[in-house]
């Protein structure tokens, strides 16, 4: 059963405009959530993350959202630029324990 | 940053042998380790939590027996594909959780691309 889940597998976004990137997960009881991004071949690398407590954590171009009563999050890119294009993880989690990965969504920024 | 190793980056072997992919904390402590495993286009799915100096927590569906794994320090974790066949063929990927303060992050291994002829 897949607890996190994102369900765009692609998206495409002109240089410069802005990238929303969604999540949803069913466990009520995860406390943390961290976004990753990942180049081909390449081991995933830590973006952002969110806590539980707060709704909304940014970070230069990147900033998150997290709706706990919709158990949604998303990723915001302002602005957009080619070298994001990646595929985006986002993961769920509670405290000390392993966390849960979407299926991810290819971002492609069209410059 | 929190620096995390995988030896080989990558391998090639024939169908049957035994490969070992080693994960490695460089620069922080780290009781648990994650090995993940990411077939083409889908998402990394968890395998293992390695804990160490305990056996690891193997994931619904992963054979233990298949993929063994040994946390014998608290810098290292090592995967061993026993009887590698061609479908386990895949990138493999560990992370660590460092134990300091209430830091949540894991920590990702450049990964080993495994191909099995």
């Amino acid at each position: 059963d897949q607890q996190v889940k994102q369900n765009s597998p692609s998206l495409s976004v002109q240089e410069g405009r802005i990238s929303i990137l969604n999540c949803d997960y069913t466990n009520s009881m995860f406390d943390y959530f961290l976004w990753y991004k990942k180049y081909p071949a390449e081991g995933p690398t830590f973006l952002i993350s969110i806590s539980s407590i707060k709704d909304k954590n940014e970070d230069g171009r990147f900033t998150v959202f997290l709706n706990k009563s919709a158990k949604h999050l998303s990723l915001h890119i302002v602005p957009s630029q080619p070298g994001d294009s990646a595929v985006y993880f986002c993961a769920g989690g509670t405290t000390g324990n392993q966390f849960y990965f979407g299926t991810g969504t290819s971002l492609t920024v069209i410059p | 940053g929190a620096v995390v190793s995988q030896h080989p980056s990558r391998v090639i072997c024939k169908s049957g042998t035994s490969v070992k992919i080693e994960c490695r904390s460089l620069d922080f402590q780290a009781t648990t380790m994650f090995w993940y495993r990411q077939f083409p286009k889908q998402s990394l799915m968890l395998m293992a939590t390695s804990n160490e100096g305990s056996k690891a927590t193997y994931e619904q569906g992963v054979e233990k027996d298949k993929f063994l794994i040994n946390h014998a320090s608290l810098t290292l974790s090592t995967l061993t594909v026993t009887s590698a066949h061609p479908e386990d063929s895949s990138f493999y990927i560990c992370s660590a959780n460092p134990r300091r303060g209430l830091s949540y992050e894991q920590f990702f291994g450049p990964g080993t691309r495994l191909t099995v002829l």
